[in-house]
């Protein structure tokens, strides 16, 4: 089983649709977990922390359930600037920054 | 602030050649990343220092990959002899310090080609 899986999709909405994308990972010891965005042949960058009591930034929400170990990202009213790959990406190195990055989930915004 | 600086962009070379990347980390980062994405996967670890420490090079194909930061500073990676599966973006990354934010500031990647 791989560490962290994610659906590669790609996911093609609508401009304005809600669209959610889930993770899941293997090693239940993992401490922290993020969203990451990596536009078309462009370095990824970090889009959000996930918190245990699940945060929002805009129109976008993460959710993490450590009991059943995914996490989640939804993306409300959807633009086409939104297009990319999010990439999921899991901490699992004890104090340090051991991060294990997910295939990526592709989202497409068509008009 | 500069951001983190990679060199070359691009590389084609041939299979069993040599090739060296370079990277210079946000200034007063001391933890350094080199990743591996080939097409259509995620960035896979390859190593990680901490100053001019490894940390973390359990992922790196020893018999041909090399990594050395030896100031502390900037880092190269070396692939010899490079393998057609080796085609694939370099991407360097750095972060202040080891810790437990999972903000990493990627360059722009060297993108290789193995012929």
């Amino acid at each position: 089983r791989k560490e962290v899986e994610q659906d590669p999709g790609p996911f093609n909405v609508p401009e304005g649709a809600t669209v959610a994308f889930n993770c899941t990972y293997s090693n239940s010891a993992s401490q922290s977990f993020f969203w990451y965005r990596q536009d078309c042949r462009k370095e990824p960058k970090l889009l959000m922390s996930v918190y245990s009591s699940g945060n929002e930034d805009g129109r976008f929400t993460a959710q993490l359930n450590r009991a059943s170990q995914y996490i989640s990202l939804l993306i409300r009213d959807s633009k086409l600037s939104d297009s990319a790959t999010y990439l999921c990406v899991v901490n699992t190195g004890g104090g340090g920054n051991k991060l294990t990055f997910g295939t990526g989930t592709q989202l497409k915004v068509e008009l | 602030e500069a951001g983190v600086a990679q060199s070359p962009r691009y590389k084609i070379i041939e299979k069993r050649q040599s090739v060296a990347f370079w990277c210079n980390p946000i200034s007063g980062h001391a933890t350094l990343y080199w990743y591996q994405q080939i097409l259509g996967q995620g960035p896979k670890l390859l190593i990680q220092f901490q100053n001019n420490g490894v940390v973390d090079d359990s992922q790196l194909p020893k018999d041909r990959f090399s990594a050395e930061r030896l100031k502390g500073v900037d880092s190269t990676l070396k692939i010899q002899p490079a393998k057609l599966e080796d085609s694939a973006v370099y991407l360097c990354a750095s972060s202040l310090r080891q810790q437990n934010t999972g903000e990493l500031f990627f360059g722009e990647g060297s993108r290789l080609t193995v012929l």
